[in-house]
């Protein structure tokens, strides 16, 4: 059983269009983050979110944590070809437990057509 | 250095060979992880240094793994005996301090076990 189960698996768009893609869990977390991966990279933290119902935003990115701290979304406005990637959330603090260790979702695949 | 570093960045071995991944985290870091990505999933827990000890080695799948941190910086995993399961990108992280909003990671060591 997956712990973050992520929405869609694979997502393919063209250039300009809206996408917006889930992180789901029937646990808390402390903290979630949103990474994203390119093939022969390792993950590249975007962003943090702390506090149930945040929303930040990072330029054309738009994350929301969840009012209970169990899921999150990511939003991107236009999408482009530079957008392509692996989406990987991760959970920090399962059930209150350590902060340390992050809990990663099996990703979304993003591609973004020219 | 600039970012965390990992050697090699392939590594092709016959099975039960005994092979060890270097990792040189971001200099002045005290946490370092140890992360496997196998293909089509998220990255997941090894093992976690604070400092030169392992304050969290629960994610090491057998005791052929093992890994160290002897001066509290380069960390090197070591894999014994190993078998075609063992396959995977063994992916290195750093962070400054205890709560976790962010690790770094390396690009990974992709090793094939022939």
């Amino acid at each position: 059983t997956q712990l973050l189960e992520q929405s869609p698996q694979f997502l393919s768009i063209q250039e300009g269009e809206n996408l917006t893609v889930y992180c789901n869990s029937s646990s808390v977390f402390s903290s979630l983050q949103w990474y994203r991966q390119e093939p022969g990279e390792g993950p590249v933290l975007l962003v943090t979110v702390v506090t149930g119902g945040e929303v930040k935003k990072l330029k054309r990115l738009t994350f929301q944590f969840g009012d209970a701290r169990k899921d999150s979304s990511l939003h991107i406005t236009a999408a482009q070809p530079g957008d392509t990637g692996l989406y990987l959330c991760a959970g920090a603090g399962y059930s209150g437990g350590s902060n340390y260790k992050l809990t990663f979702g099996k990703g979304t695949l993003l591609t973004v057509n020219p | 250095g600039a970012g965390v570093s990992q050697t090699p960045s392939n590594k092709v071995t016959e099975k039960g060979k005994y092979v060890e991944l270097r990792c040189d985290p971001i200099s002045g870091h005290t946490a370092l992880y140890w992360y496997r990505q196998s293909l089509g999933q998220g990255p997941e827990f090894l093992i976690y240094f604070q400092g030169t000890g392992a304050a969290d080695d629960s994610g090491l799948p057998n005791d052929r793994f093992f890994a160290v941190r002897p001066e509290g910086s380069v960390s090197t995993l070591k894999i014994q005996r190993t078998e075609r399961g063992d396959s995977a990108v063994y992916l290195c992280a750093s962070s400054s301090g205890r709560s976790n909003y962010g690790y770094t990671f390396g690009s990974g060591t992709r090793l094939t076990v022939v």
